[in-house]
């Protein structure tokens, strides 16, 4: 089974500064997707950025930017020049694109804090 | 907007009492996707359907829940005799696959069922 860890429960950054998010996954296949997707206080999950397994270019999204490490099975997020409206819970989640069926496995988050 | 769509936002039940949300995806996508998410932690997956065949359950999925998707646009998530292990936000996500995004889940706003 696929697992996804995100070992910073909270994290905080002073707007306009850079923070970068962790995650690890842990799986046997070779092709599959990662994402960041963006929970704001009570509203709707966003998408931030997706990955493609087999890319070896690292997505970039505006402020918002991966560093995947397939070998070491690791997929943080970097958010530069934060922004107030950047506080929210950041989910890293894996998609296992052989299995079919395109379900999501999620991390249990990181609270981000932007300090004015 | 276009976007996937729940109702009711937020459910207060009493324990034992059947609740039913409802979930419209977007507009010609065809996979529809029922996440659980609760409190501190990432969505799980409950199930998923194509079309209006609903192809994989998990585990989560007690006898208590059913999921249909009668003409395959929108869904419905039946709990019966309610618990209050059911407190949860109630997430749905739609995506069509064939395509360049066909992994990018996009999600509704939720339900919120509080089980008394």
């Amino acid at each position: 089974a696929q697992t996804v860890t995100q070992s910073q429960p909270e994290m905080s950054v002073q707007e306009a500064e850079t923070v970068t998010l962790s995650c690890t996954y842990d799986t046997s296949e070779s092709n599959y997707y990662l994402f960041w997707y963006k929970q704001p206080p009570s509203r709707q999950m966003i998408l931030v950025i997706r990955q493609e397994a087999y890319k070896q270019q690292n997505a970039t999204e505006n402020r918002f930017s991966v560093n995947f490490q397939k070998a070491a099975k690791s997929f943080s997020l970097k958010i530069s020049d934060s922004q107030l409206g950047d506080t929210a819970m950041y989910f890293c989640a894996f998609d296992q694109t052989g299995a079919g069926s395109y379900q999501l496995t999620f991390g249990k988050g990181t609270k981000l804090s932007v300090i004015p | 907007d276009t976007g996937v769509s729940q109702d009711p936002r937020h459910k207060i039940t009493k324990r034992g009492q059947n609740v039913t949300f409802r979930c419209d995806p977007i507009s010609e996508h065809n996979r529809l996707y029922w996440y659980r998410q609760t409190l501190g932690q990432g969505p799980e997956f409950l199930t998923y359907f194509q079309n209006e065949a609903q192809l994989e359950k998990s585990r989560l999925l007690s006898d208590r829940f059913s999921a249909e998707r009668p003409k395959g646009s929108f869904s419905t998530l039946e709990i019966q005799r309610t618990e209050q292990g059911d407190s949860a936000m109630y997430l749905c996500a739609s995506t069509v696959p064939g395509t360049s995004e066909a992994d990018t889940q996009y999600f509704g706003p939720g339900t919120r069922l509080t089980v008394l």
